[in-house]
């Protein structure tokens, strides 16, 4: 079947833009995060998912950045008025039902690779 | 701030040696412990993911040992070839499942 589905796959855009990052999970997952691997260093947690609503959303860096999940299916991330410290590789994963104790494995799209120019 | 260490953060394997490197993590709060390999291009994809002290997981020529106790996990690489070349990354599953990553250790096998 379809694996999870990231568009768009390069962004280059000017600073100061907004930007919006798509992901399309799995079918039938329910639960969905955000990373992002910036230049030199590892992958960075941003917002988890749990159907539309998001338990947690620790990792957002400012408030210039924001998710949404609409019909506990795709998911847009927003990164408003962009920055140069924002290019990084944006990562999206998603785990099927099941009590999330952390011992899921999680499907990753191929990510967007963002660049702020 | 939860620390996950991965070393070497490189490591060129000549091919058909076999090679190991480790992540470490906090002993306490243990959920689970994941390692995934990420080509270059490509997402990454799950290998392991392991929740008991003295986990063994095999995957082909590639197998991992969990210690829980003391904070540390080993992945192995048997006979590396070529196309084992990537960057793993091990990661700390907690509550909700939220992943907090090492800074990976890049293999590179020469032939």
């Amino acid at each position: 079947g379809a694996g999870v589905s990231q568009s768009p796959s390069n962004k280059v855009t000017e600073k100061g833009k907004d930007v919006e990052l798509r992901c399309d999970p799995i079918s039938g997952h329910t639960a969905l995060y955000w990373y992002r691997q910036s230049l030199g260093q590892g992958l960075e947690f941003l917002i988890y998912f749990q159907g539309n609503s998001a338990p947690d959303k620790s990792g957002l860096p400012s408030d210039r950045f924001s998710a949404e999940r609409t019909g506990g299916s795709v998911s847009t991330l927003t990164i408003q008025r962009t920055q140069q410290e924002d290019s990084a590789v944006y990562l999206c994963a998603s785990t099927p039902p099941g009590h999330p104790r952390g011992n899921q494995p999680q499907h990753f799209g191929d990510g967007t690779r963002l660049s702020i120019l | 701030i939860l620390n996950v260490e991965q070393s070497p953060q490189s490591l060129h394997v000549q091919e058909g040696d076999s090679t190991n490197f480790t992540c470490s993590f906090p002993s306490s709060n243990f959920y689970a412990l994941h390692w995934y390999r990420w080509e270059t291009a490509k997402s990454p994809e799950a290998l392991f993911v392991m929740t008991l002290n003295g986990d063994e997981k095999k995957k082909g020529r590639i197998s991992a040992t969990l210690n829980t106790k003391e904070g540390y996990s080993y992945l192995y690489i048997k006979g590396s070839q070529p196309e084992d070349s990537a960057t793993y990354l091990c990661a700390f599953g907690a509550a909700g499942n939220k992943l907090t990553f090492g800074g990976g250790t890049r293999v590179l096998v020469k032939p």
